[in-house]
């Protein structure tokens, strides 16, 4: 059974970059089935993805917040990570890693349990 | 900003039928592209559902169910449990945003 697992700072401040990773286990993260994502939840309120990321790279971003985000896969370590810059408080949220099958219907069947960043100045 | 639309809250009786509406729009649900539904219980990640407007993965008991018309989906939940007290989301795809978009979520409450 597939398990997903982030980890990475609780409180980020102004001029620092966001970094967190999350860590599969369960099934390679190179298997040709997944596509791996990012979404988040401000406190209180819904949910909005961020991107995906396929095991050779390509990567795909909400328009809204592509020229702040990167996404990146390490297979080596069955883990794929997420980069967003330009941070302010409407960033803070809860930030969920998940699985989902390689085409555009499938749902995103796997997720993590979540690790919530606090924007701080 | 989200661009599949739900009522913020819906409740009822324990034993009652409930639903709840995602209205989309021509270039997501409109389009066929497939509607997704997770339940959030409280402190806790979402969890799928119902998939593809209305299979439910193992597990997912078959007092939940989904549907779809033209440009929304529908949950329904029958026979009303205290355990169903959630957040719902409904989830599709849409081409003119080139991406995933999540419904504005709705509580169930029961009362």
């Amino acid at each position: 059974q597939l398990q997903l697992q982030e980890s990475g700072p609780g409180l980020v401040k102004p001029s620092e970059t966001l970094s967190l990773t999350c860590t599969v286990s369960g099934d390679p993260i190179s298997s040709n089935t997944y596509y791996w994502g990012w979404i988040r939840q401000p406190p209180g309120k819904g949910l909005e993805w961020i991107g995906n990321i396929y095991y050779r790279g390509n990567t795909y971003y909400n328009p809204s917040l592509r020229s702040r985000v990167t996404i990146s896969v390490d297979t080596s370590k069955n883990q794929f990570s997420l980069k967003m810059t330009s941070l302010t408080a409407a960033d803070t949220a809860v930030y969920y890693c998940a699985g989902k099958g390689v085409t555009v219907t499938n749902p995103f069947d796997s997720w993590g349990q979540g690790t919530l960043v606090t924007f701080s100045s | 900003q989200s661009v599949l639309t739900q009522p913020p809250s819906v409740s009822g009786a324990p034993g009652q039928r409930v639903t709840i509406p995602c209205t989309g729009s021509s270039s997501n649900i409109g389009a066929g592209y497939d509607v997704h539904w997770y339940q959030q219980l409280p402190g806790t990640a979402p969890k799928l559902l119902i998939f593809g407007y209305s299979n439910r993965p193992s597990g997912v008991p078959d007092r939940f169910s989904g549907s779809k018309s033209a440009t929304s989906a529908s949950l329904a939940i029958t026979g009303l449990q205290a355990e169903d007290e959630a957040d719902y989301y409904c989830q599709s795809y849409d081409y003119s945003l080139s991406g995933y978009v999540f419904g504005t979520g709705t509580k169930v409450t029961v009362v």
